[in-house]
């Protein structure tokens, strides 16, 4: 069953470096997404992707966060600078569509545990 | 005023129970409900997702909005310690596709 990859599981960082989480998408999927959840806290909505540029953000996807999808697999999460306050689980989703519909779906990566010290 | 609210739990029953979980939500602008389990160290994966008022069942899986009271319940039939997990309920609105998550109750199934 195709399924969503995400590496590492873990990255462990410094405050203040640069780090980028990677994720593969299902591979027919068009819409992707990155999601994050802080301890104990719940599942937040970061960005959406489609059709190589961002659809939707949240606030708290700043100007110290950016997406890419460098080539016709990889979706990538780049946090510019980061702080302890970053530190949570990423989840990267992807699905076949945007809207919807009786078939809508996202679906969800395992996660990377980003610890920020 | 937080837009969907759940109890953390944890629920713990013994394997064979009926199992509700509940949610409450604020907000009335919203089409859709969906409901995801989460293992531990996994994403959530979506279980069921409803449109209306009413019950939608799903083998074991009973997905029931209560819209009057803004009230959001699931319910698991003979339950399995397999069924030992987080779950989510999530709202989310026609005009955008993105869901709003409660924070999830931990469910505990004993054998």
């Amino acid at each position: 069953e195709p399924e969503v990859t995400q590496t590492p599981s873990h990255q462990v960082t410094q405050m203040g470096q640069e780090v980028i989480l990677r994720c593969v998408p299902i591979s027919n999927h068009l819409y992707f997404y990155w999601y994050r959840q802080i301890l104990g806290q719940k599942v937040e909505f970061l960005v959406s992707f489609y059709n190589n540029e961002i659809s939707e953000k949240s606030e708290i996807f700043d100007d110290q966060f950016s997406v890419e999808r460098p080539d016709g697999s990889n979706f990538t999460l780049k946090i510019r600078s980061t702080k302890l306050e970053d530190s949570a689980m990423y989840f990267c989703a992807s699905s076949e569509e945007g809207r919807p519909t009786q078939t809508y779906e996202q679906y969800f990566g395992p996660g990377t545990r980003l610890t920020v010290t | 005023q937080k837009e969907v609210e759940q109890d953390p739990g944890p629920l713990s029953v013994p394997e064979g129970a009926i199992v509700s979980l509940n949610c409450t939500y604020s907000n009335s602008a919203f089409q859709y409900f969906m409901w995801y389990r989460q293992y531990s160290r996994k994403g959530p994966e979506l279980l069921m997702y409803t449109y209306s008022s009413g019950n939608k069942e799903d083998g074991r899986f009973t997905a029931q909005v209560d819209k009057s009271s803004k009230y959001i319940s699931l319910f698991i039939r003979d339950s399995q310690p397999s069924d030992s997990a987080t779950y989510l309920c999530a709202k989310g609105t026609g005009g955008s596709y993105i869901p709003t998550f409660g924070r999830g109750t931990s469910l505990i199934v004993h054998p």
